[in-house]
């Protein structure tokens, strides 16, 4: 099992309607979460972080945890064409807490 | 404004030519990292550094070194590069290693001809 997993995509959502990003992880201990966007050619930018249980919002942006179930995810409301990109889900691992493991990433395609 | 930089932007090398590439950082952060990232795949952490205190991811090839004379530069060595090395190479820092983000650099392209 990888330690952080995500949906490689792409995944298709229509503009205005909703995304939604998920990510499980496999070290039950962990604590800190993020999520970065990474458009082709750039590197990653981050858009949110999350260290409690619960949601956090930021603008058209919704982190999502649920330590008991190891798994956190990113809606992302209105959906707009520029944000289409790939989305990495980072974790803090508790077994590795020096740094933080990407996922693969999900692309996202947000048609008009 | 604070930010991490890193030069070249592109780099372009022949097989075997060593390189050298260049990130610093106006953010006083403890820790920095250096990434490869290949196409539609994760960053791959090469090196991280809490201030002087240097560490080696163990798949790191012995191909690839680095230096981190103050706090605000770090340098990535790739001495006898090969077609395999290709990649993006980013630079990124933290506050400290646990519970804070890291904040990326806009990356480095290297082209092995």
């Amino acid at each position: 099992q990888k330690e952080v997993e995500q949906n490689s995509g792409p995944l298709s959502v229509p503009e205005g309607a909703i995304a939604s990003l998920n990510c499980t992880y496999s070290d039950r201990g962990s604590q800190s979460f993020f999520w970065y966007r990474q458009y082709s050619g750039k590197s990653p930018e981050l858009i949110m972080f999350i260290y409690s249980n619960g949601d956090k919002e930021d603008g058209r942006f919704t982190a999502q945890l649920n330590k008991a179930s190891q798994y956190v995810s990113l809606l992302i409301r209105d959906s707009q064409p520029s944000d289409s990109a790939t989305y990495l889900c980072a974790v803090n691992l508790y077994s590795s807490a020096s740094k933080i493991i990407f996922g693969s990433g999900t692309r996202l395609s947000i048609r008009p | 404004d604070a930010m991490v930089i890193q030069n070249p932007r592109y780099q372009v090398t022949q097989f075997g030519k060593p390189v050298t590439l260049s990130c610093s950082q106006t953010l006083n952060h403890n820790v920095m990292y250096w990434y490869q990232q290949k196409s539609s795949q994760a960053p791959k952490l090469l090196f991280h550094y809490y201030d002087k205190d240097f560490n080696n991811e163990a798949d790191t090839p012995d191909n690839f070194q680095s230096r981190r004379p103050n706090t605000s530069f770090c340098f990535l060595d790739i001495r006898s590069p090969g077609l395999g090395d290709a990649a993006m190479y980013l630079c990124a820092t933290s506050r400290e290693y646990t519970g804070y983000e890291q904040y990326f650099g806009p990356g480095t392209r290297l082209t092995v001809t």
